[in-house]
């Protein structure tokens, strides 16, 4: 059965902190994984990453993909209570285009 | 429009009941899909579109969950005598097409409640 894992499930920290959210899948024919911060209801896209060891880079976030060990992360430095909200990952298959497989996210809170 | 819209925000309703749920994906974009998302869980996909047809339905629960999209634009979700596990904000997305790496723009979701 395919698997998206998050961790830790709900992180608190205080601005100006760095945290590293994790996300590991077990899926076949993985296509490419995604990365969206949910405030509220609607998941808004950070990053979508398809190759091994490219770093991508948005401000503050960062996040990079490791086929080799079926997982990713996503980095936030200097943290403002403005990150706090619900941090997806999700992985699509070239088998299912189009379909997204979410895990549970991460609920990252930051207080001043 | 400027973003995907969803409508309406919130729907309560009575076990039993129909609903319509309708989504207004971002002009041009040919694919469109729904997710339900439960609390404390991640979207679960239902069904996406590419232009008119359903491209795969695969995640709809059962036979009292449907979905059309007409036109190839704006969509409608249907439940037939809902029941109360029903209850979730279910979320539409929209995107250039499927299998472009075009990521997947999300709507404010309805949040329906079955009494």
């Amino acid at each position: 059965e395919d698997k998206v894992v998050q961790s830790p499930l709900s992180l608190v920290v205080h601005e100006g902190d760095t945290v590293t959210l994790n996300c590991s899948y077990e899926v076949t024919n993985f296509r490419s994984l995604l990365w969206y911060k949910q405030e509220k209801k609607a998941p808004t896209f950070l990053f979508m990453l398809t190759s091994s060891g490219i770093e991508k880079k948005s401000g503050r976030l960062s996040s990079i993909l490791d086929k080799k060990e079926l997982s990713s992360i996503l980095n936030i430095t200097a943290t403002q209570t403005g990150d706090s909200a619900i941090y997806l990952c999700a992985v699509e298959r070239g088998s299912t285009l189009g379909r997204l497989y979410f895990g549970r996210g991460t609920q990252l809170t930051v207080w001043p | 429009g400027a973003g995907v819209s969803q409508t309406p925000s919130n729907k309560v309703t009575e076990k039993g009941k129909y609903v319509e749920l309708r989504c207004d994906p971002i002009s041009g974009h040919t694919a469109l899909y729904w997710y339900r998302q439960s609390l404390g869980q991640g979207p679960e996909f239902l069904i996406y579109f590419q232009g008119t047809g359903a491209a795969d339905d695969s995640g709809l629960p059962n036979d009292r969950f449907f979905a059309v999209r007409p036109e190839g634009s704006v969509s409608t979700l249907k439940i037939q005598r809902t029941e109360r596990g029903d209850s979730a904000v279910y979320l539409c997305a929209s995107s250039l097409s499927a299998g472009g790496y075009n990521e997947q723009f999300f709507g404010p979701g309805t949040r329906l409640t079955v009494l």
